[in-house]
């Protein structure tokens, strides 16, 4: 079956880019597509932003200036940076399938960032 | 945005007796050329990610017992658990995702009474 896993760094200074992998396995990023979420320790969730297999993009608008997510088919994997990061930032970072019409029906486990110097 | 706003906040419930936990969305998620509102629930438990339970409104996901059953159309949703089980304890969150940026409620702690 699909599963998600998220890569990269816990701790990021602030003012820097935050930087996540998602790699899918078990089947193909295509014909999908797939999103950042984001959750606060004790808090709700924020839906960040999603990727269509072909690179078409949709982000938050609350996140936008400083959001980027991208997709490489080739890898099965899409990525999620961050930039200018401030401790408002600090959360737990969710790849999932769905956006598009679609609910997030498969997640990975998370990766929790945290935001200091 | 569309606000989802989830009722209770926190509720006790005894085991094998009925959950109930609302949702209500600031505007409409029903898109009438298909006649399906762009609603789900998802279960989370503490260490795990979200679990989808619910899509459309009243879908159940595979795997997801049938105690579980969504209903509701518009702007007015509803989770029902028919018999509460121990492993049901979580926070439960209900999502819109008829228009970006996709909102969720802000959840409903489930414990037992």
């Amino acid at each position: 079956q699909v599963q998600l896993q998220e890569s990269g760094p816990g701790l990021v200074k602030p003012s820097e880019t935050l930087s996540l992998t998602c790699t899918v396995s078990g089947g193909s990023i295509s014909s999908y597509y797939w999103s950042w979420i984001r959750q606060p320790p004790g808090r709700g969730l924020e839906w960040i932003g999603y990727v269509f297999y072909s690179g078409s993009t949709n982000y938050n608008p609350s996140l936008k200036s400083r959001v980027t997510i991208s997709v490489d088919t080739s890898k099965d994997q899409f990525s999620l940076k961050l930039s200018s990061v401030t401790a408002a930032d600090t959360a737990f970072y969710y790849c999932a399938r769905g956006g598009g019409w679609y609910a997030f029906d498969i997640w990975g486990q998370g990766t929790m960032v945290t935001v200091s110097s | 945005d569309i606000v989802m706003i989830q009722s209770p906040d926190s509720l006790a419930v005894s085991l094998g007796e009925r959950a109930t936990i609302n949702c209500k969305s600031s505007q409409s998620v029903l898109y009438s050329s298909n006649n399906r509102d762009y609603l789900a629930w998802y279960q989370q438990k503490p260490g795990q990610p979200p679990k989808l339970l619910i899509y459309w409104a009243s879908t159940r996901e595979s795997g997801v017992p049938d105690r579980f059953s969504g209903s509701g159309s518009g702007t007015d949703f509803t989770l029902t658990i028919s018999s509460l089980q121990a492993e049901d304890v979580a926070v439960y969150y209900c999502q819109q995702y008829y228009s970006t940026p996709y909102t969720f409620g802000q959840g409903t702690k489930l414990e037992i009474k």
